[in-house]
């Protein structure tokens, strides 16, 4: 079964910092890859997903995952976050090809921008 | 214009008592979901619904029934609701065969119950 873990629940990063989302996947082959955003009291926006190809793939708002292969990996990757960004941030995995099982997600990571 | 909307946006209601969401999308998607998402933000998938065909079925009580009269729309109903069930429901949709798996989701009902 696929699995996705985000090892970090909250983090805390200052106004006009770098920042990086961690997200670790478990899939028996190269899976397809999402990063949604949630704002408070709002749904769920895509931010950038990997199917194949560049490893380095580009999101709206600035962001840009890296899909690594032999870390099971996909982090989130932004230069100089702004205070809009504070939301949840949710790494998801799904089967090649969609099909009706959806996504699995991770547990989210909260992220707190200081001033 | 909203490509997945669902109704209501909020819910309070008595323990016991049964309630129902709707949704609808307008994207021309042919697979539909309800996801709960828990208190501490965890998403879980409920069902998913392919032209109409129930696909998936978590490990849910069956005082949740599904129902998808086409495939523009997945409704929920939830019969003798408890205290647990209190949570955001989100509905998104898809495309299946041959699609990317990229889900579109409505803004969630929040169901609160006392």
């Amino acid at each position: 079964a696929q699995s996705v873990t985000q090892p970090d629940i909250h983090i805390t990063v200052s106004e006009g910092a770098s920042l990086e989302l961690r997200c670790n996947y478990s899939y028996g082959a190269t899976p397809y890859l999402f990063w949604y955003v949630q704002s408070p009291g709002q749904g769920l926006q895509l931010l950038l997903k990997y199917f194949s190809g560049d490893t380095l793939v580009q999101g709206i708002k600035g962001f840009e995952a890296e899909f690594k292969r032999s870390q099971s990996s996909f982090n989130l990757r932004k230069p100089s976050v702004h205070w809009s960004d504070a939301a949840e941030y949710f790494c998801a995995v799904g089967a090649r090809g969609g099909g009706a099982d959806g996504l699995t997600f991770g547990k989210g990571t909260h992220l707190i921008i200081q001033p | 214009d909203t490509a997945v909307s669902q109704t209501p946006k909020y819910l309070v209601t008595q323990m016991g008592n049964d309630k129902s969401i709707k949704c609808e999308q307008n994207l021309g998607h042919d697979t539909m979901y309800w996801y709960k998402q828990d208190s501490k933000k965890f998403l879980k998938i409920m069902f998913s619904y392919n032209n109409k065909e129930l696909i998936i079925n978590e490990t849910v009580p069956n005082r949740f029934s599904p129902k998808s009269p086409d495939k523009a729309h997945l409704n929920l109903h939830i019969n003798s609701l408890e205290l647990g069930d209190s949570a955001v429901y989100f509905c998104a949709s898809s495309h299946s065969a041959g699609g990317t798996g990229e889900l579109f989701f409505g803004e969630g009902s929040r169901l609160t119950v006392l």
